[in-house]
């Protein structure tokens, strides 16, 4: 059983679109953290988010977790091909260290 | 401050060999934790080091296990290589005490 369903897994769209990433659990997380990765390499921390209910904006990134910290989505703005990659968000449980729980990732294509 | 550092970056093994890999966290980070990454699995949890020892554990089998040093390096081994093994294995770090990591730049090992 899957922790965290990301969705949706794959996502091709036009440069200047906007576009919604969810992650969606039955659990509850005391954080949850976004990253990016480029195929070969590591994640790339995006954000954090700690509080219920909390919205994080990073250029034309918007984060949001959930109130009952359950879920989370990432809203891009006006993509760019240099947002192309694959977005993964992973939750943090109390008292399970070091143990972040992955959803599968969403790929993102951003077309020119 | 420099990133995580992992070492090798590629590694080509056989059937039954067994591989170590490294891993140097950020300099002040006290934790280490190991993932799998595969196309079908995604990241999957492997082992948490803080302070020189195991504080958390995936379910995988005993054929892989990891050490930290007293300068918070870590090393994996995985003995008797399987063709399932074959995948990319991460190391992040943080600081012990939150739940935000930050992840290295891999080593894709590769069990022919």
């Amino acid at each position: 059983t899957q922790l965290l369903e990301q969705s949706p897994q794959f996502l091709s769209i036009q440069e200047g679109e906007n576009l919604t990433v969810y992650c969606n659990s039955s659990s509850v997380f005391s954080s949850l953290q976004w990253y990016r990765q480029e195929p070969g390499e590591g994640p790339v921390l995006l954000v954090t988010v700690v509080t219920g209910g909390e919205v994080k904006k990073l250029k034309r990134l918007t984060f949001q977790f959930g109130d009952a910290r359950k879920d989370s989505s990432l809203h891009i703005t006006a993509a760019q091909t240099g947002d192309t990659g694959l977005y993964l968000c992973a939750g943090a449980r109390r008292g399970s260290q070091g143990n972040l729980i992955f959803g599968k990732g969403t790929k993102l294509s951003v077309k020119p | 401050k420099a990133g995580v550092t992992q070492t090798p970056r590629y590694l080509i093994k056989t059937r039954g060999q067994q591989v170590t890999l490294s891993c140097s966290p950020i300099s002040g980070h006290r934790s280490v934790s190991w993932y799998q990454q595969t196309p079908g699995q995604g990241l999957q949890f492997l082992f948490e080091y803080f302070s020189e020892t195991q504080r958390n554990k995936g379910n995988f089998p005993g054929r892989f296990s990891g050490r930290q040093f007293s300068n918070s390096r870590s090393e994996m081994n995985v003995s008797t290589l399987e063709l399932g093994d074959s995948a990319l294995y991460l190391c992040a770090s943080e600081n012990g005490g939150g739940e935000t990591q930050y992840f290295g730049p891999g080593t894709r090992l590769l069990v022919l």
